[in-house]
């Protein structure tokens, strides 16, 4: 079993409408998650991070995490042709802080 | 502020041969961590560390060896490369070592191991 999972996709989502990307993770101690977007050829670009059960927003992007359910998303509102890139979900447990585990990421595609 | 540097961009290499690969972290970072990542995969932990010290190390061979050096700045050096080395190498900084710090990664080294 991967320890963060993710469905390679890719996910086609229509302009203007909102993208929900989902990610699981196996390890019960891990403490931090985040999201990070990567377009092909470049590296990933951190876009949110969250420790704490709930929402998190910034502009167009939530974040919501619940450790009960050992699941993490992302939603993208009012989603454009730029956000079509591949999301990597990854995780931090703090019995091993100084390792972050990353899913093999969901492509993402939005259709003018 | 400049972001997390890397050099060189591209390489092409060898087998057998041997790679260093630096790293200059975001001003103010003290924390260094190298990931490798292969086309269609998410990046693989290789190590991290912070203030000078090794913090954690991924599951990879004693042929992958990194350091810091007093300005933060990192090195990873690859020996007797093999063909399965080829990769995008990305180095991340972060303000310190926890849990709670975000990483933030710098451009890659692209090496092609021929």
């Amino acid at each position: 079993q991967k320890e963060v999972e993710q469905n390679s996709g890719p996910l086609s989502v229509p302009e203007g409408a909102i993208a929900s990307l989902n990610c699981t993770y196996s390890d019960r101690g891990s403490q931090s998650f985040f999201w990070y977007r990567q377009y092909s050829g470049k590296s990933p670009e951190l876009i949110m991070f969250i420790y704490s059960n709930g929402d998190k927003e910034d502009g167009r992007f939530t974040a919501q995490l619940n450790k009960a359910s050992q699941y993490v998303s992302l939603l993208i509102r009012d989603s454009q042709p730029s956000d079509s890139a591949t999301y990597l979900c990854a995780s931090r447990g703090i019995s091993s802080a100084s390792k972050i585990i990353f899913g093999s990421g969901t492509r993402l595609s939005i259709r003018p | 502020d400049a972001g997390v540097t890397q050099s060189p961009t591209h390489l092409i290499k060898t087998r057998g041969q041997q790679v260093t690969l630096r790293c200059s972290p975001i001003s103010g970072h003290k924390s260094v961590s190298w990931y490798q990542q292969v086309l269609g995969q998410g990046p693989q932990f290789i190590f991290q560390y912070y203030e000078k010290e090794e913090r954690g190390r991924g599951n990879f061979p004693d042929r992958f060896s990194a350091r810091q050096f007093p300005n933060y700045s990192s090195e990873l050096n690859v020996n007797a490369l093999l063909l399965g080395d080829s990769a995008l190498y990305l180095c991340a900084s972060s303000l310190a070592g926890g849990a709670t710090y975000e990483q933030y990664f710098g451009p890659g080294t692209r090496l092609t191991v021929t």
